[in-house]
């Protein structure tokens, strides 16, 4: 699982409110992602980060901001939650295969659903 | 931008028989194509990928193919099995080699082997 956890797992709030969720990891990565995923959309990019305090945007970033202050951890948040943001978000990580280049492994997901 | 087109969307096959899923994508500077199996509930999973110096890359049962003048890529799993229903997404790259690269990923084929 690439050393990969987000919390919540699971999370319902109301429209409106902010919401951060987090991606966890414990194996040094320097480059990690966010992606939300929507039937018949597949997975799309929301932001991503470099490194610490180094964080670009994706496909999908307008009502997204992403924060970065340890390697290890990667926060995003949802200033105000629209229920079109309802959707099940996934970290990712990169990560030197077995071939020496890198792979995107993904953490287990957060499901959030805004009313 | 990149854009990935993924068919078909749903595929039923005899447990036993080979299924192929194709995929296209649009920016010739793309060169880096995984493939990722999601079963319900759970993350993505790479299973399978390949880069843009080679033609085809076999893993067992699966195999994946690439056509950079067509811009196409496939992917063929031989003698399915029920365990090999699930959720299969495509994706298009371009990896500098630094380890970051962003992923557009297509919108997914529901896999499903009858038994």
């Amino acid at each position: 699982d690439a050393g990969i956890t987000q919390s919540p797992r699971h999370k319902v709030t109301e429209t409106g409110t902010p919401v951060t969720l987090r991606c966890h990891q414990t194996e040094n990565h320097r480059y990690m992602y966010w992606y939300r995923q929507d039937p018949g959309h597949g997975l799309r990019l929301i932001h991503y980060s470099y490194g610490v305090k180094d964080t670009d945007k994706g496909e999908v970033s307008d009502g997204y901001s992403v924060s970065r202050s340890k390697t290890e951890d990667f926060l995003l948040t949802l200033e105000s939650a629209t229920s079109s943001q309802t959707s099940v978000y996934f970290c990712a990580i990169s990560k030197a295969g077995t071939s020496g280049s890198y792979e995107q492994y993904f953490g287990p997901g957060t499901r959030l659903t805004v009313t | 931008g990149e854009n990935v087109e993924q068919h078909p969307s749903t595929l039923s096959v005899q447990e036993g028989d080979s299924a192929v899923i194709k995929c296209t994508y649009s920016d010739s500077a793309s060169n880096y194509f995984p493939w990722y199996k999601q079963e319900l509930g759970k993350r993505p999973q790479l299973i399978i990928d390949i880069r843009s110096n080679v033609g085809e890359k076999k893993d067992q049962r699966i195999a994946v193919t690439l056509n950079k003048t067509a811009k196409h890529f496939s992917l063929h799993i031989t003698e399915t099995q029920p365990e090999d229903s699930a959720v299969y997404f495509c994706a298009a790259s371009i990896d500098s080699g630094a380890g970051s690269y962003q992923l557009t990923f297509g919108k997914g084929t529901k896999l499903s082997v009858i038994p």
